[in-house]
């Protein structure tokens, strides 16, 4: 138990289908990531909010929208996926100082199949 | 590019030491992390290195050269319970770049 949670653990949906992926943070931390994990690839980030705030956008398809109402809180809304998008979905926190970086710290994902 | 490098697989057995290599591109680095990941559950973290030297936690140790771009994980008394893929990840900036992983088999 990380301290990192997200729901849900497992996910199939179709090519028009509107899901929502939640993380949650129980670590007082101010900084939140969305990572893809696909077989055999490295884990490719998709989104950083510090301190709610967007700072990085991978090259992100806009059919992944990320949400951070709070500093405790992300979703990540898909909709019209393709195949190609089924992975791992995971969900990360740090607390980001003064720009100095410390470890984050993972939840347990969402496994994500596109049919 | 900020390719990281690492193994793809590696097997040991049971109560053996192992080094887990890890190569990067120097370009901006700032730091690396390690993290170990069972199937089917999250990384978690197992080091940082940000100085060159040897960082000692128990059974796992993780070394860093930052001119050779260079670093490993080494894994003494192996047990069943370490078979996992480990991460490499390093920083640079206020991104992190994870390498594939390698995947550790630990045999009896």
């Amino acid at each position: 138990e990380t301290g990192v949670t997200q729901t849900p653990r497992h996910l199939v949906m179709g090519m028009t289908n509107k899901k929502s992926l939640k993380c949650e943070q129980h670590l007082g931390h101010n900084a939140m990531y969305w990572y893809k994990q696909s077989a055999k690839k490295p884990l490719e980030l998709m989104f950083v909010y510090n301190f709610k705030e967007q700072t990085e956008n991978n090259s992100v398809p806009s059919r992944f929208s990320p949400e951070c109402p709070n500093s405790s809180h992300l979703f990540l809304h898909l909709h019209t996926l393709q195949p190609e998008d089924s992975a791992l979905y995971l969900c990360a926190s740090s607390q980001e100082r003064g720009g100095a970086f410390y470890e984050q710290y993972f939840g347990p994902g969402t496994r994500l199949t596109v049919t | 590019g900020q390719n990281i490098d690492q193994p793809t697989e590696m097997t040991a057995t049971e109560g053996a030491i192992v080094q887990i290599n890890c190569t990067y591109q120097t370009s901006g680095f700032n730091g690396l992390f390690w993290y170990q990941q069972h199937a089917g559950e999250a990384p978690t973290f197992l080091s940082y290195n940000v100085l060159d030297g040897l960082e000692e936690k128990g059974r796992f140790s993780s070394f860093l050269s930052r001119s050779k771009g260079y670093s490993y994980l080494l894994l003494k008394e192996l047990q069943m319970k370490d078979s996992a893929s480990y991460l490499c990840a390093v920083e640079y900036g206020n991104k992190l770049v994870f390498g594939a992983g390698t995947i550790l088999r630990v045999k009896s």
